[in-house]
This record gives C-alpha cells, sequence and structure tokens, in this order.
C-alpha cells in the first residue's frame, strides 16, 4: 500500500440498506477525513478524526457515521442510505490537523450511487 | 456564513497564460491552499499561502492578499495535460478546509 486506498471504487445501492465505504492510509498520519463532492458544489467535509479514538462532525454529518479503531483506517458508515447520499466520497489524511501547512492527501474516491 | 467564490470554467490556449481567481470570505484563516484534480481523479496538493506575496513552483504561482480575502494561482507555459479543475480551499479558525466548487480550465491547442 502506498498512500491512501479506499473500497469499494464505485457502488451501486437500494435506498435504506446499510452501506461501509472503507479509507485505509499507510502514512502513519494522525488526522484523517471524509468529504463528499458534488457537482457544482465544493468538497463538503463530513467527519474527521484528529488522532485514533476521536471523531469530530463537520459541515454535513447527516445520515453517516465514523469509527476510529487506530491510526490507519478510517470507515464511514450510511446505516440507512438515501438517494441524497449520491455522491463522490473522498477519504483524505494529513499529518496533523492543526497545523495550517499540512497538505491533506487524498485516497481516489468512491462513486456511491443510491436508487 | 462562509463562501469560496471562483469562477466555473475558463479557456486557454496552449502555451500561453491564465490566472485563475479566487476569493474567500471565511471565519478565521489559517492559509489558503489550491489543489489540481482531473477528471475522474483525487484532488492533488499544488500550493500553500499564509502569507502575504507570491509562491512560485516551477510553472505555477500562487498569489495571496489576506487583507483583500484574494488569491490567484497563476499557469504559465501551459500544457494539454493543465486541463483540470482547480480547487481553492481556505483552512478556517477550526483548521478545517472550506472548499470552492472549483474552477474547470479547458486547454485549446
Amino acid at each position: 500500500i502506498a498512500g491512501i486506498t479506499q473500497a469499494p471504487t464505485s457502488q451501486i445501492l437500494a435506498a435504506g440498506r446499510r452501506m461501509t465505504l472503507r479509507c485505509t492510509q499507510d502514512m502513519r498520519h494522525n488526522a484523517m477525513y471524509w468529504y463528499r463532492q458534488d457537482l457544482g458544489l465544493g468538497l463538503r467535509l463530513i467527519h474527521y478524526s484528529n488522532t485514533a479514538g476521536t471523531t469530530g462532525k463537520g459541515e454535513v454529518p447527516d445520515g453517516y457515521s465514523v469509527s476510529r479503531a487506530n491510526t490507519d483506517d478510517f470507515p464511514l458508515t450510511l446505516a440507512s442510505a438515501v438517494p441524497s447520499q449520491t455522491s463522490v466520497y473522498f477519504c483524505a489524511s494529513s499529518d496533523s490537523i492543526s497545523s495550517g501547512s499540512n497538505e491533506q492527501f487524498f485516497g481516489p474516491g468512491t462513486r456511491l450511487t443510491v436508487l | 456564513g462562509q463562501n469560496i467564490d471562483q469562477p466555473t470554467e475558463m479557456t486557454a490556449t496552449e502555451g500561453a497564460i491564465v490566472q485563475i481567481n479566487c476569493t474567500y470570505q471565511t471565519s478565521g484563516f489559517n492559509g489558503l491552499f489550491w489543489y489540481q484534480q482531473h477528471a475522474g481523479e483525487a484532488p492533488t496538493f499544488l500550493s500553500y499561502n499564509v502569507l502575504d506575496g507570491l509562491e512560485e513552483k516551477g510553472r505555477f504561482s500562487s498569489f495571496l492578499s489576506r487583507s483583500k480575502g484574494y488569491s490567484y494561482l497563476l499557469l504559465k507555459e501551459l500544457q494539454m495535460k493543465d486541463s483540470a479543475s482547480y480547487l481553492c480551499a481556505v483552512m478556517d479558525s477550526n483548521y478545517q478546509l472550506i472548499w470552492g466548487a472549483g474552477t474547470k480550465l479547458i486547454i485549446k491547442p
């Protein structure tokens, strides 16, 4: 593994189903993030984690949950998917959350369609 | 509220120079980032500005004026591979990135 990986690459999901998007990084970064990207809108932060064992809510957290059991993994769960959650989801990481110069590194994204 | 504005789309000619502007209004400021995103791919980091002035990195330069809430990304000697979206993002007082919707740059031969 080099950098950040996400799985699956794409998924079509029936409304009401539960879905977990996986994210793993091998850079030993403390901070991790989940964004969604929709056409015509900027990336919007869903949830973040400053360090293993802690999580926080971003701009659009409703309908999503996260956990950070260890440094490397940061899964995003949709408990009961709705069509408005159709989007491209990006996981990102950075060395720390409270240092302005820390760039965020992005995974390749998961394209999710909820029907 | 927090707001990042940048043009939706720009067109330029191969070999030319293009300037992509970004204006922002955020609660606090801990730096401004530019990212490049090719269609269907992840954003990748281009530049970071936290002090006023110009930062040059090869063919790309980024400028910041904190008093005006303004930045631009300057791309010189444009190549076809520069066709992409360019995302402006500001780190606010909570160290969260606020993202613009991106500027799609089309390069014509």
